[in-house]
């Protein structure tokens, strides 16, 4: 199975409002990443969890703030975010971060729109 | 410099024909990782191929081929009979084996080619 399921789907969120977005894969996945995507651009990465710990933080805004509960459990917390910050939202996870082919699976997005 | 170059913003094929979406890459780096992603309207990166830069042979997985060539730094992706369910954005992508610092392990994308299929 090389599911990862993202929640919501799609979120509409004023610029002072808190939300969270959540990740959660069940491969025994040891590496999990959070990215942004523009419509037609490539993803660009925001975050690496490798073994529940942040390793790698693509000097992202602090409105953005990553958490990795356990090892299949990913959360993106935003808060007073922008407009300019609407895009697609990616999860996906690896086996780890470096190991063999070590190919990311993802999720299907979550799509938020601030307002 | 770009790391991964994908020069074709949008192909169009016929339905049941044969498509090749060009990347060529830039590194320095002897162990490296290619990847190929389809990304349909709907937004799910949908991992297709891989190929190392030590496997001999190029890579297959159904009605996808990776034409590798080493030399040319190129990873060309190539779809035989192509299908409707085949239109999306397409996305080559390199892992560096030995990138050091936060670069280690992470995956350079290039900015994608939109294919569309016609009936």
């Amino acid at each position: 199975d090389t599911e990862v399921t993202q929640t919501p789907k799609h979120l509409v969120m004023g610029m002072t409002n808190k939300k969270s977005l959540k990740c959660e894969q069940h491969m025994g996945h040891r590496a999990m990443y959070w990215y942004k995507q523009k419509a037609k651009k490539p993803p660009e990465l925001m975050f690496v969890y490798s073994y529940e710990k942040l390793s790698i933080n693509e000097s992202v805004p602090s409105r953005f703030s990553p958490e990795c509960p356990n090892s299949s459990l990913l959360n993106l917390h935003l808060h007073a975010l922008q407009p300019e910050d609407s895009a697609l939202y990616l999860c996906a996870s690896s086996q780890d971060r470096t190991s063999g082919s070590n190919e990311q699976y993802f999720g299907p997005g979550t799509r938020l729109t601030v307002t | 410099a770009q790391k991964i170059t994908q020069t074709q913003p949008g192909m169009f094929v016929q339905e049941k024909e044969a498509v090749t979406l060009d990347c060529t890459y830039d590194t320095s780096d002897p162990s490296y990782g290619l990847f190929w992603y389809k990304q349909p309207s709907s937004g799910e990166m949908i991992f297709l191929i891989y190929q190392g830069s030590y496997d001999q042979q190029n890579a297959t997985e159904g009605r996808y081929s990776l034409n590798f060539q080493k030399a040319r730094k190129s990873a060309n992706l190539v779809i035989s009979a192509s299908q409707l369910g085949d239109s999306a954005m397409y996305f080559c992508a390199m892992r560096e084996h030995n990138a050091g610092g936060t670069s280690y392990g992470k995956l350079t994308f290039g900015q994608g080619t939109i294919l569309t299929v016609h009936p």
